[in-house]
């Protein structure tokens, strides 16, 4: 079965760097597009970004382009968030997920970023 | 980009019949997907594609969508259904943006 194991969460100062890591596992891993999607305490969630299943595209939101870069190691089957120049309102659940199509049918369990001085 | 827009809470006793909006500009032309959330855990995809449902969700869990505002109609409330649910859509017309709704508590009484 399909199964998504973030990592590399953890307490960073503002605007410092921070790298997260999804390990893919149970599906073929270069067929499906990959995303980043984040939880705020107590809010909503979040889309942050995308790469496709091929690697050669990337979009990311408003809030984190220009900042955070999404990429993928086919040969370790793991994604990747590259967090740069960390900001307080960074802080928040970072969940990878596999889109088939344009929804999300599987998630990860989540890793937990907090930003804090 | 584009928006969203569901009630911050829905309550319903047990047995009730749940009815959950998520509105949006001419939303019945996009795709809109449904999310259970319950505290603690990561997002379920309970609807996809305005009204299918991925195997292993229960039948009484129902989309529509027309006009402005697709509906996540949960039928036999039950305790277990309490939980935070979220609708989505992707909108390609604006680089390739995945919207979610601000989220709907759905409170079992």
């Amino acid at each position: 079965q399909v199964q998504l194991v973030e990592s590399g969460g953890g307490v960073v100062q503002p605007g410092r760097t921070l790298r997260l890591s999804c390990a893919a596992s149970g599906f073929t891993f270069n067929k499906y597009g990959l995303h980043w999607v984040r939880q705020a305490p107590g809010k909503g969630l979040e889309w942050l970004a995308v790469i496709t299943n091929d690697g050669t595209k990337q979009y990311y939101a408003l809030s984190v382009k220009g900042r955070f870069t999404i990429s993928r190691d086919t040969s370790n089957n793991t994604l990747f968030l590259q967090m740069n120049n960390v900001r307080l309102d960074d802080t928040g659940v970072y969940y990878c997920a596999l889109t088939p199509e344009d929804y999300f049918e599987h998630w990860g369990q989540g890793t937990l970023v907090t930003v804090s001085s | 980009s584009y928006v969203l827009t569901q009630p911050p809470s829905v309550s319903v006793a047990p047995g009730e019949t749940a009815r959950i909006t998520c509105g949006g500009n001419y939303i019945s032309i996009y795709s809109v997907h449904w999310y259970q959330q319950k505290p603690g855990q990561a997002p379920v995809l309970v609807v996809y594609d305005d009204s299918d449902r991925p195997s292993g969700i229960p039948e009484r869990f129902a989309g529509s969508n027309s006009g402005n505002t697709a509906t996540l109609t949960i039928s036999g409330v039950e305790a277990g259904d309490e939980a935070d649910y979220y609708c989505q859509v992707w909108d390609s017309s604006s680089d390739h943006d995945w919207v979610f709704g601000g989220g709907t508590k759905l409170t079992v009484l």
